[in-house]
């Protein structure tokens, strides 16, 4: 079975600051892992996908994420926080890379300070 | 190109009522998936459907049922409504493609069980 943990349902940080998501995965078998973000009123949107090609990957809107297997993390970051960056954002896992295996995360939702 | 479109975007009901979700994924979509995502719970996955056909269903009671008409729209039924039922229903297609598949999500309904 596999899982993802992301710690910290709320972060709040400044506009400008460096954005830190956390996510943690438990898997038996090498995991493909995700970010999703969730504006107000919206479903999700896919902000990356790690699929074994490279541990940092980057995503739109300027985030990106590294695979960690030693710390079994996929942590997001961003180095600039910008109001519209303002959501909840979900870490999922899937054992194949296939969207109709994937499990999600409680979620964090993100809150920018002027 | 329409996104996944859900409907209604709000719904209330009362305890043993029973509601109807309804979605429409992107045009060439096969595969219809349905989350709860209920407060501070995270994204729980319930259904998956795909060519007409459930594939997948989630740790939920038989309550929570479904089906996939021949446009590949979806419904998603929930009979005697609980309050604990009071979560947004996320709705997100995807095509048939084993490689690269991507989840798009709609906007989502939102049930309140009074």
């Amino acid at each position: 079975a596999q899982s993802v943990t992301q710690l910290g349902s709320h972060v709040s940080v400044s506009e400008g600051a460096l954005v830190l998501l956390r996510c943690n995965y438990s898997s038996s078998v090498p995991p493909y892992l995700f970010w999703y973000v969730q504006y107000p009123n919206q479903g999700l949107q896919l902000l990356l996908k790690y699929t074994s090609a490279a541990t940092l990957v980057k995503g739109i809107n300027g985030f990106e994420a590294e695979f960690k297997k030693s710390e079994t993390s996929f942590h997001l970051t961003k180095p600039s926080a910008h109001m519209s960056d303002a959501a909840e954002y979900f870490c999922a896992v899937s054992p194949s890379g296939s969207a109709r295996q994937l499990t999600f995360g409680s979620g964090t939702q993100l809150t920018v300070l002027p | 190109e329409a996104g996944v479109t859900q409907s209604p975007t709000h719904l209330i009901k009362t305890r043993g009522q029973q509601a109807t979700l309804r979605c429409s994924p992107i045009s060439g979509h096969t595969s219809v998936y349905w989350y709860q995502q209920a407060l501070g719970l995270g994204l729980q996955f319930l259904l998956w459907y795909d060519e007409g056909e459930e594939r997948n269903r989630g740790n939920f009671p038989p309550r929570f049922s479904g089906r996939q008409f021949p446009n590949y729209s979806s419904e998603l039924n929930v009979n005697a409504l609980e309050l604990e039922d009071s979560a947004l229903y996320l709705c997100a297609s995807s095509s048939r493609q084993l490689t690269n598949e991507k989840l798009f999500f709609g906007s989502g309904t939102q049930l309140s069980v009074l």
